[in-house]
């Protein structure tokens, strides 16, 4: 039974770029959230991602977007990165409708210089 | 008000010894609530679901839950080295995201 999976593992950019992080859900599974987790802290929820539609949104800029394929995968995409954006990034999957336990991928850990 | 806070750390007990973590979460229509753990470096793991009031156990682990009081523990019976951890309270509303506190780190002493 293939788990959360997430690519890249490790990504270093620089300010003002753009980055796609890449997510494939639990088989199973039909619904992606995206958290970031900065160090020392607890994940923050970005968006939830539903039947290709974004179903919920946390309190993140406009500069991440997502996205979510008819084969349930997903993508996040942050946009004029900061240095601030440097952190790891989470994606969970669960199914809809069934308790919606989420279960997380081995994230990508993102340094933006 | 932190939607969901922990009791800070660190947490250091010996092995063998019984390791108590405490959540409190703000909003009252608060429905699941889950414990997970995190080994440095990696992502989190899920330990435990609790949706009703009262204990679940699961193993060495026991989830307690008091809607009325409005906090979630986590007990850890016989303490291993192994469970040296950063340990996550999730809560859930009746929406779709997951809110988490900031965590507490666990060292069990060899």
């Amino acid at each position: 039974d293939a788990g959360v999976t997430q690519s890249p593992t490790h990504l270093i950019k620089t300010r003002g770029q753009q980055v796609t992080l890449r997510c494939s859900p639990k088989s199973g599974h039909d619904t992606v959230s995206w958290y970031q987790q900065a160090l020392g802290q607890g994940p923050q929820f970005i968006f939830q991602y539903y039947e290709e539609e974004e179903r919920q949104r946390g309190n993140f800029p406009d500069r991440f977007s997502g996205h979510q394929f008819p084969n349930y995968s997903s993508e996040l995409n942050v946009n004029a990165l900061l240095l601030g954006d440097s952190a790891l990034y989470l994606c969970a999957s669960s199914l809809t409708g069934q308790g919606e336990t989420q279960y997380f991928g081995p994230g990508t850990r993102l340094l933006v210089l | 008000q932190k939607e969901v806070e922990q009791n800070s750390g660190p947490l250091s007990v010996p092995e063998g010894a019984i390791a108590s973590l405490n959540c409190t979460y703000s909003d009252r229509g608060s429905q699941s609530f889950f414990w997970y753990r995190q080994y440095s470096g990696k992502s989190p793991e899920l330990i435990m679901s609790i949706y009703s009031n009262g204990d679940k156990e699961d193993g060495r682990f026991t989830a307690q839950l008091n809607k009325a009081s409005q906090y979630v523990s986590l007990l850890i019976r016989d303490s291993q080295p192994s469970d040296s951890a950063t340990y996550l309270c999730a809560v859930k509303l009746n929406d779709y995201k997951l809110s988490f506190g900031a965590g507490t780190t666990v060292t069990v002493r060899a």
